[in-house]
């Protein structure tokens, strides 16, 4: 079973600061199953980033992805208030989802 | 618009059974696998179960194995979750999400859910 680890486990930044969002997979595994999420209290998830660094649709461009083996990453380019929301990776060997990075503001 | 809602969330008694349903509007229900996630208070998110267009094929987390059992009702565009056993750590908001892709048949992969409903409440305790 792969477990996806997130770090930090919160991140605390200011609106116009850059984001890294890291997920460490416990092995190596195949980028095209790798997927990021938003979430935000009483919500809906949002999908991101599919297949590690594939924008979904109406996803913002400061949103990008990257990575491949078992460290991938999410980088939010410039914060937007709209952004500090908990992040979520997710593999699809196991349908795993990594324990989330929660961005607050600071 | 595409859309999913649940519905069928509530408070159960541990041991008890409760079914979820999950409706779907704005899209061709039966060309997509079919997904239920749930977060548990002040937790993450945990996948639970997967169906394929025709429920050929389903797929569950361990945790709920044995005790959910996904459904899917293509006329109706219906998802299901019954859920029996019920303990006190199913406690979660339950949500249904939709598969990125259409199905494609044996050797499609799920890659990402792309359309997600609200959630509905499920609270199990005495």
């Amino acid at each position: 079973e792969i477990v996806l680890t997130q770090s930090p486990g919160t991140l605390s930044l200011s609106p116009g600061e850059r984001a890294t969002l890291s997920c460490r997979a416990s092995q190596s595994v195949d980028s095209n199953y790798l997927a990021w999420y938003q979430h935000k209290p009483g919500q809906a998830p949002r999908l991101l980033i599919y297949g590690a660094s594939s924008r979904a649709t109406g996803i913002p461009d400061r949103f990008s992805g990257s990575g491949s083996g078992t460290d991938f990453t999410l980088t939010i380019s410039r914060l937007e208030p709209e952004d500090f929301a908990v992040y979520y990776c997710q593999h699809f060997s196991g349908y795993t989802f990594g324990q989330g990075t929660k961005l607050e503001i600071k | 618009e595409v859309q999913l809602a649940e519905s069928g969330g509530g408070l159960v008694q541990p041991g008890g059974s409760l079914r979820l349903l999950c409706t779907g509007s704005g899209f061709t229900f039966s060309s997509y696998s079919m997904n239920w996630v749930r977060q548990a208070p002040g937790k993450g998110l945990e996948w639970l179960a997967y169906i394929t267009p025709s429920s050929s094929t389903m797929y569950y987390a361990d945790s709920v194995k044995g005790r959910f059992t996904i459904s899917r009702e293509n006329v109706r565009n219906s998802l299901y979750l019954q859920m029996n056993s019920l303990r006190d750590e199913d406690t979660a908001v339950y949500y249904c999400a939709r598969d990125l892709l259409r199905y494609t048949g044996s050797y499609y992969r799920s890659n990402a859910f792309d359309v997600w409903g609200q959630g509905t409440m499920v609270t199990v305790s005495s």
